[in-house]
């Protein structure tokens, strides 16, 4: 089945540490995207890509890195200059910038810094 | 400012209830607007509205969308406890941008 798969779904890190949160696409899709949620507030979007090895910031990019080296995977690095990195993260692919079909997400990872 | 912006927050109800969630923005270049239905962890897709008037349907769902007046609402006919979840709200401007969401909890 194609799909969109994020791992790990529960992530834990000591303050000072970067992370990693993987992304990984099934469906051909040329765009992928990262977004945080907290409570209450809508998806923020931290990247996007829409081409291999080519990405973009999106309204909250600092403190974090992405690289696309492969179409299928889009992987998100949270640094040590993130000053609130406890959140819900989301990844998402389309096609054609989800103009047709909007986008499809994965799980998520739930990152909290302890 | 470009924004999204959902009303209610959160809503209670009970089966059978008819709920109408609402969506309002305010973006510059306007594409399209989404609705999504988040119940634990990945949004669902449910509508993408791009013209005014035409309601989208599906079983107990409908939406549709006024670009006169900025807004779109999603409606929900005889609830279900399965609708519990939160909707977002999404607008495409050259961005998505996504509103805060609506959190619906169906009880029996």
């Amino acid at each position: 089945d194609g799909g969109i798969t994020q791992s790990p779904k529960y992530l834990f890190r000591k303050e000072g540490q970067n992370v990693t949160l993987s992304c990984e696409q099934n469906l051909n899709h040329d765009a992928m995207y990262w977004y945080r949620q907290d409570p209450g507030q809508g998806l923020r979007l931290i990247y996007y890509s829409q081409i291999v090895n080519d990405f973009q910031k999106g309204d909250i990019a600092e403190g974090y890195s992405v690289s696309r080296e492969k179409k299928e995977s889009f992987p998100l690095t949270v640094t040590s200059a993130q000053k609130n990195p406890t959140a819900f993260y989301l990844c998402a692919s389309s096609t054609d910038r989800g103009l047709v079909y909007g986008y499809t997400f994965g799980s998520g990872t739930r990152l909290t810094v302890v | 400012e470009d924004k999204v912006v959902q009303s209610p927050l959160s809503l209670v109800v009970h089966e059978g209830d008819t709920v109408t969630l609402n969506c309002s923005y305010e973006v510059t270049n306007f594409r399209s607007l989404l609705w999504y239905k988040q119940e634990k962890k990945a949004p669902t897709f449910l509508f993408m509205l791009t013209s005014s008037g035409i309601e989208k349907k599906s079983g107990r769902l409908s939406s549709i969308l006024d670009k006169k007046e900025l807004f779109s609402i999603l409606n929900i006919t005889a609830t279900q406890t399965g609708d519990s979840a939160v909707y977002l709200c999404a607008v495409d401007d050259n961005d998505m941008r996504f509103g805060a969401g609506t959190r619906l909890t169906v009880k029996p």
